[in-house]
């Protein structure tokens, strides 16, 4: 019964390297979403996947990049980091788009040095 | 474009007195909204949701939102604080386009409830 897991939880990296952050859900959710939580900003929407093989920008696309190639994992990956992009980020699922809530992992802490 | 507005950073109340955490929200068509909870180092939770029907919305943890249309908002209440509510509290609103959706958050409220 882990619902939704992420993978790691705290991640140090160093400028211009590549690190993926992973997201695993066991409810077979249609929709999930990538966000990034900064002081000041609440929570951005970063991408987001309405099936597997399906994914769409959000508000701060730019710098990452998403894959679904199945229901269950939705891993995000930034090319280059930066230090801007140190941020909590976190991964959430939901069952149906409209009227139905989501469902958020436990988060992953990156600090780009 | 949709958003909402939680106009205070920090909400303070004594243990036993009622809360109350506002928010406010700019919608075109009808809103579709939320409150999440996050405790440190967690992340959110639903607490509750209006999509329509009563204007009162019961939710987890005792807590309720009255929504209001002519005042554009839904604040998020609490009859008796408790100091295990203290947390980040996040107003959103579903931003719908085509078969799409986004949650748009607000900024967050920190409540801090004190013995």
């Amino acid at each position: 019964d882990a619902g939704i897991t992420q993978s790691p939880r705290y991640k140090i990296t160093e400028t211009g390297r590549q690190v993926t952050l992973m997201c695993h859900q066991t409810w077979s959710h249609s929709y999930m979403f990538w966000y990034r939580q900064d002081l000041g900003h609440g929570l951005r929407l970063i991408y987001y996947s309405a099936a597997a093989d399906i994914t769409d920008k959000g508000e701060v696309p730019d710098g990452y990049v998403v894959s679904r190639s199945k229901t269950e994992n939705f891993p995000l990956t930034l090319e280059s980091a930066t230090r801007s992009q140190t941020s909590v980020y976190f991964c959430a699922s939901s069952d149906q788009l409209v009227a139905y809530e989501q469902y958020f992992g436990p988060g992953t802490r990156l600090t780009v040095t | 474009a949709q958003s909402v507005a939680q106009p205070e950073d920090q909400v303070n109340v004594a243990e036993g007195n009622p809360l109350t955490v506002k928010c406010t929200y700019s919608v075109s068509g009808n809103p579709y909204l939320f409150w999440y909870v996050q405790y440190p180092n967690r992340g959110l939770q639903f607490l509750l949701k209006y999509i329509t029907g009563d204007n009162l919305v019961k939710g987890s943890y005792g807590f309720e939102a009255e929504f209001n249309k002519s005042q554009t908002s839904f604040h998020l209440k609490k009859p008796s604080a408790l100091v295990s509510d203290s947390a980040l509290y996040f107003c959103a609103v579903l931003q719908s386009s085509g078969n799409t959706g986004k949650l748009i958050f607000g900024q967050g409220t920190t409540l801090q409830v004190k013995p």
